[in-house]
């Protein structure tokens, strides 16, 4: 089964800090990673997505991760945060098996709060 | 760009009713799914759907839970007798094809509240 852990359950920041959100996984096969955000009120958006190739992935609003394989991990950073980055964010995984049906399991989220 | 969307936003039953909330999934997408967020937790998978049939489903569908796509475009998940502790946000998704590099796009959500 699949399941994905993130440690960070709230976070505070003041804008133009520096963020990591950590993200790990737990499937045996090959699998899809996703972050995704939810602004207050608001539903679930992609942020960014990893399936193959560079496992340094670039999403909007200035955001990256990067896959680590060996370690099972799928962090999220961004070099400076704005007070508009406050929102829930969502680790993700689903199997990456052809022709499976890919139900998406999700971390518990992590808060962040940046403060102006 | 095409977008799933849902109806209602938001709503608000009593216990024991029945509800139907509603999908439109990006039109040429094959697969379906549902989710459900209850506040403060993590998303939930629910159910998959392709093929006019249930392909997975957890153990939070029992049986009070069904699934329909009556027609084309909607996709409907019905809740026979509404519990307090079904309120939560409903997400619904759609993808494409099977390839592994097509990810599940998100609806909005309806908020179901249940008095």
């Amino acid at each position: 089964a699949q399941s994905v852990s993130q440690h960070n359950h709230h976070v505070i920041l003041s804008e133009a800090a520096s963020l990591e959100l950590g993200c790990n996984y737990s499937y045996g096969g090959t699998v899809n990673l996703f972050w995704y955000v939810q602004y207050p009120g608001q539903h679930l958006q992609l942020l960014l997505k990893y399936f193959s190739g560079d496992p340094l992935v670039k999403g909007i609003k200035g955001f990256e991760a990067e896959f680590i394989k060996s370690k099972f991990s799928f962090n999220l950073r961004k070099p400076s945060v704005q007070w508009s980055d406050t929102a829930e964010y969502f680790c993700a995984v689903n199997g990456g098996i052809s022709g499976g049906y890919q139900k998406v399991t999700f971390g518990t989220g992590t808060k962040l709060q940046v403060i102006p | 760009e095409p977008e799933v969307t849902q109806t209602p936003s938001h709503q608000v039953t009593q216990m024991g009713q029945e509800v139907i909330l509603r999908c439109v999934p990006i039109s040429n997408h094959l697969y379906f799914y549902w989710y459900r967020q209850i506040l403060g937790q993590k998303v939930e998978f629910l159910v998959s759907f392709y093929n006019n049939e249930i392909s997975e489903k957890s153990e939070i569908f029992d049986d009070q839970f069904s699934v329909e796509r009556p027609d084309g475009s909607n996709f409907t998940l019905k809740i026979r007798s509404t519990k307090l502790e079904d309120s939560a946000m409903y997400f619904c998704a759609s993808r494409g094809t099977s390839g592994r590099t097509n990810e599940q796009f998100f609806g909005p959500g309806t908020r179901l509240t249940v008095l």
